[in-house]
């Protein structure tokens, strides 16, 4: 079955340091698909960043970048120099192929990360 | 474009009320989804919709119920609320397949349901 793992519920950082959010995935499909989203305190969520499973090449986005390792099935997220706008919630979600077409999103518990001044 | 909206943001029920949870998108996407968030989780799908007339079951359909007359529409019905549905309800939708974006699910604000 599909799961999500998000290891850490809570991580506290201080301004300006870098910060790595662990995500931990378990799937039987050889085609799924990996997300991040953001989640802020307003509580909408933003689309960070989306892979296939044929893509392992590590992506880096300003001050955010991916570690996907299939090895480990594992799609880390870090952010470097990290600052207060960056406190919010992060989930990570898998996404397997179907016969419809769906795509449903299977959502991990998410890690609050609070940046302090 | 608006996007994804919702409507209500927020609504209080009272256990055994019934209510519609509203949903609309006008970036002509076939698949919508509608998620529940229970505090401190992640999001779990509750039904989803592959085009107009039909949908599917998610992982926690119990107690509620969809329709989708029109590819913009996709509301969410509560029949008889319970405590137990007290959540932040999320609809989605997403870019059809063959598109340069395709998968990315784009989400609406959320509504802010307490069931008392």
């Amino acid at each position: 079955a599909q799961k999500v793992t998000q290891a850490q519920t809570e991580i506290s950082v201080v301004e300006k340091e870098d910060v790595t959010l662990d995500c931990v995935y378990e799937t039987r499909d050889t085609t799924y698909y990996l997300f991040w989203y953001k989640q802020p305190p307003s509580g909408e969520l933003v689309f960070l960043i989306r892979r296939n499973s044929f893509d392992e090449q590590n992506e880096i986005s300003g001050r955010y970048s991916w570690n996907f390792q299939k090895s480990t099935s594992s799609f880390n997220f870090t952010i470097t120099a990290s600052q207060v706008v960056d406190s919010a919630v992060y989930f990570c979600a898998l996404s397997e192929a179907r016969l419809d077409s769906s795509y449903k999103l299977i959502f991990g518990s998410g890690t609050r990360l609070l940046v302090r001044p | 474009n608006a996007g994804v909206t919702q409507t209500p943001k927020f609504r209080i029920l009272k256990i055994g009320q019934s209510m519609t949870l509203q949903c609309a998108q006008d970036m002509n996407h076939n698949y919508m989804y509608w998620y529940r968030q229970d505090p401190g989780m992640g999001l779990k799908l509750i039904y989803y919709s592959v085009g107009a007339g039909i949908t599917d079951k998610g992982e926690v359909p119990n107690g509620y119920n969809v329709s989708r007359s029109t590819t913009e529409d996709f509301p969410l019905r509560l029949e008889l609320a319970a405590p137990s549905q007290t959540s932040v309800y999320f609809c989605a939708s997403r870019t059809p397949t063959g598109t340069g974006t395709y998968n990315e699910q784009f989400f609406g604000p959320g509504t802010r349901l307490t069931v008392l």
